[in-house]
């Protein structure tokens, strides 16, 4: 069975940093594209950054370029979310995601 | 960014009822490879997203036959016949054929 169990989140100050994990089981997670997709409260999804299987390609939405970094360690079948200089308008739920599976979520909260 | 375009806002159907929910792109989603990457998505209350549709028409796992999906370029189209009250929620149309990856605002049913 897909799993795919977000961790990290939490309330931040802005200008701060976080690191979201997102931990993968169930399939080979060096076979997939992954992605992180966003959620703020009451609002629509919206895609934030994806990852090729290898690692060697990533792509970002304008808001989140060169404060947000994308990375995966396919040795611990486990994908994250470097996010910097966070802002308010950050505060989301964030899914990881792969095709299909959708995790279960992990909130951020950027607020001083 | 491809615009995603999703109508009605909202829906009051009745159990057993069949709704259709459209979704029309700004751009053609037709990829250099051929196939056309628009899904369809629902999030249930409180849950995280889950695929009903791939690539236009094909059901995801476990999805029932109720639900279908059609369209081409740019004009799409989920149905869903006989609807039941596990249905409820926000369907999202999402496209992954251009960064960035975008989604439409959202189609609320809800029970009449």
């Amino acid at each position: 069975e897909v799993q795919l169990v977000e961790s990290g989140g939490g309330l931040v100050q802005p200008g701060r940093s976080l690191k979201l994990s997102c931990a993968a089981s169930g399939f080979t997670f060096s076979n997939y594209y992954m992605a992180w997709v966003r959620q703020a409260p009451t609002k629509g999804l919206e895609w934030v950054a994806s990852i090729t299987n290898s690692g060697g390609s990533t792509y970002y939405r304008d808001s989140v370029k060169g404060r947000f970094t994308i990375s995966r360690d396919n040795a611990k079948s486990t994908l994250y979310l470097q996010m910097d200089s966070l802002r308010s308008e950050d505060t989301a739920t964030y899914y990881c995601t792969r095709g299909g599976y959708w995790g279960q979520g992990v909130m951020v909260t950027v607020s001083s | 960014d491809v615009v995603m375009t999703q109508t009605p806002p909202s829906l009051s159907v009745a159990i057993g009822q069949s709704v259709s929910i459209s979704c029309k792109s700004s751009q053609s989603l037709v990829y250099s490879d051929g196939k056309t990457y628009l899904h369809w998505l629902l999030q249930s209350p409180g849950r995280s997203p889950k695929r009903l549709i791939y690539q236009v028409s094909n059901l995801g796992s476990g999805v029932p036959d109720r639900f279908s999906g059609t369209g081409s370029q740019k004009d799409f189209t989920l149905k869903i016949s006989r609807v039941e009250a596990e249905d409820l929620g926000v369907y999202y149309c999402a496209q992954t054929t251009h960064f960035p990856y975008t989604f439409g605002a959202g189609t609320k049913l809800e029970l009449k």
